[in-house]
């Protein structure tokens, strides 16, 4: 059972640079989200959606974006990587929005 | 500011006592409290729940209590076990109106270490 798959797992990027973080999950699931955890805090909300072709803004969704063309696939572009964007994303998904998220396993990204 | 709080970065208990770690919130609208449970290098994994109109609930070694009055949560793991030690996520869901998001706001994390 593979859940949610991110990749990469780890990727180095420079100042200005853009990048695409990629999430699957094959749960059948409507609710996805991406989170964002910095050092010593809590996950962040980034950008979530509801179902194919439906997207809104979370807590942090400064320099992101994101798509959702299908179930299954739900990618964050990051667009002109600034240091700031140094962080460990997840991403998750669950059936509903009163179900436990299920976490896929990160993307550490430094930007130097 | 933070609406979900875990005031105690660490946490330290020796094999087959009970670990109890402790949440702070201060959203009374919040519906839905859950705790996830985190290795290194992996997701934040589900490990139990409780909905605001129940006041404890129980799932083998772990056992979640609310205080609504007190907008406080705790976990309790009894016994501990070595496997145990990992970070511990308390995350709080917002009501959920027309066009609910499902999110969750999350804690900073307890560190747990379990001693043999």
């Amino acid at each position: 059972n593979a859940g949610v798959t991110q990749t990469p797992k780890f990727r180095i990027l420079k100042i200005g640079q853009s990048m695409t973080l990629q999430c699957t999950q094959d749960m059948n699931h409507n609710y996805m989200y991406w989170y964002r955890q910095d050092p010593g805090m809590g996950l962040k909300l980034i950008y979530y959606s509801v179902g194919a072709g439906i997207t809104d803004k979370g807590e942090v969704p400064n320099g992101y974006n994101v798509s959702r063309s299908t179930t299954e696939d739900f990618p964050l572009r990051l667009e002109l990587a600034a240091p700031s964007q140094t962080s460990v994303y997840f991403c998750a998904s669950s059936s509903t929005s009163g179900q436990p998220q299920h976490f896929g396993d990160g993307t550490r990204l430094s930007i130097l | 500011d933070q609406q979900v709080k875990q005031n105690s970065p660490s946490l330290s208990v020796q094999e087959g006592r009970i670990s109890i770690l402790n949440c702070d919130y201060t959203n009374s609208m919040f519906d839905y409290f859950l705790w996830y449970k985190k290795y290194p290098a992996e997701g934040p994994t589900f490990l139990i729940s409780i909905s605001s109109i129940k006041d404890k609930n129980e799932d083998g070694r772990f056992t979640v209590f609310l205080n609504k009055s007190a907008k406080h949560l705790s976990l309790h793991i009894v016994p501990s076990q070595p496997g145990d030690s990992a970070v511990y996520f308390c995350a709080a869901s917002p009501p959920h109106y027309g066009g609910s998001q499902g999110n969750l706001i999350f804690g900073k994390g307890t560190k747990l270490s379990v001693k043999p």
